[in-house]
């Protein structure tokens, strides 16, 4: 089974829509992170959990709502998206939260129409 | 805000050739510099991390070296492949990741 998973692998939504992605993490890990990859751009850091609690939020907007219901899942809630949203959004784990090396999922290709 | 900056943007190669990726950043305080490389529509997959009191580390053709005082990381890629062509991304891990925009590596057969 792969390191870390996510679901689902792409997405297309309207902006009215609500919807939600999963990241699953099997490697044992305490902390996990989401990230946005959009064209010609750095990945940009969005959240960070350390034993399900949030330590870091980046400035993101309030449509983006993560959840950590356990240190093994990883979820991003979307509501009422921008088509400027669309991208590449990763998950990734690690075993401590900073400064250990990080374990990227596949992402989910995001189109907000 | 830590910044990095990978030079070049994109590199063709032919097959065989040796290369060398940069990636230089602005704030030296550091903990380590990690290399990655995405394929097409997928996730990052880690290739080398080198911790800040590391001057390199190897693996198989890759060879990552790091000057923290001058803020520069290398990555040297020996005999290319078709198979190494991808973007190759620097993240330097501060108080969290701070990422490249990537060289893009294409190995012309």
């Amino acid at each position: 089974e792969t390191g870390v998973t996510q679901t689902p692998r792409h997405l297309v939504m309207g902006m009215t829509n609500k919807k939600s992605l999963k990241c699953e993490q099997h490697l044992g890990h305490n902390a996990m992170y989401w990230y946005k990859q959009s064209a010609k751009k750095p990945l940009e850091l969005m959240f960070v959990y350390s034993l399900e609690e949030r330590v870091e939020n980046n400035s993101v907007p309030s449509r983006f709502s993560p959840e950590c219901p356990n240190s093994s899942h990883l979820f991003l809630h979307l509501h009422t998206l921008q088509p400027e949203d669309s991208a590449l959004y990763l998950c990734a784990s690690s075993q401590d939260i900073r400064p250990d090396t990080q374990y990227f999922g596949p992402g989910t290709r995001l189109t907000v129409l | 805000k830590q910044e990095v900056t990978q030079i070049p943007a994109a590199l063709s190669v032919p097959e065989g050739e040796n290369l060398v990726l940069n990636c230089s950043f602005t704030d030296s305080a550091i903990y380590n510099l990690q290399w990655f490389r995405q394929d097409p529509g997928k996730g990052l997959t880690s290739l080398l991390l080198i911790q800040s009191s590391q001057r390199e580390q190897t693996s198989g053709r890759l060879n990552a070296s790091l000057d923290k005082s001058s803020g520069r990381s290398t990555l040297y890629i020996a005999a290319s492949q078709p198979g190494d062509s991808a973007t190759y991304l620097c993240a330097v891990n501060g108080n969290q990741f701070y990422f490249g925009t990537g060289t893009s590596l294409t190995v012309i057969p």
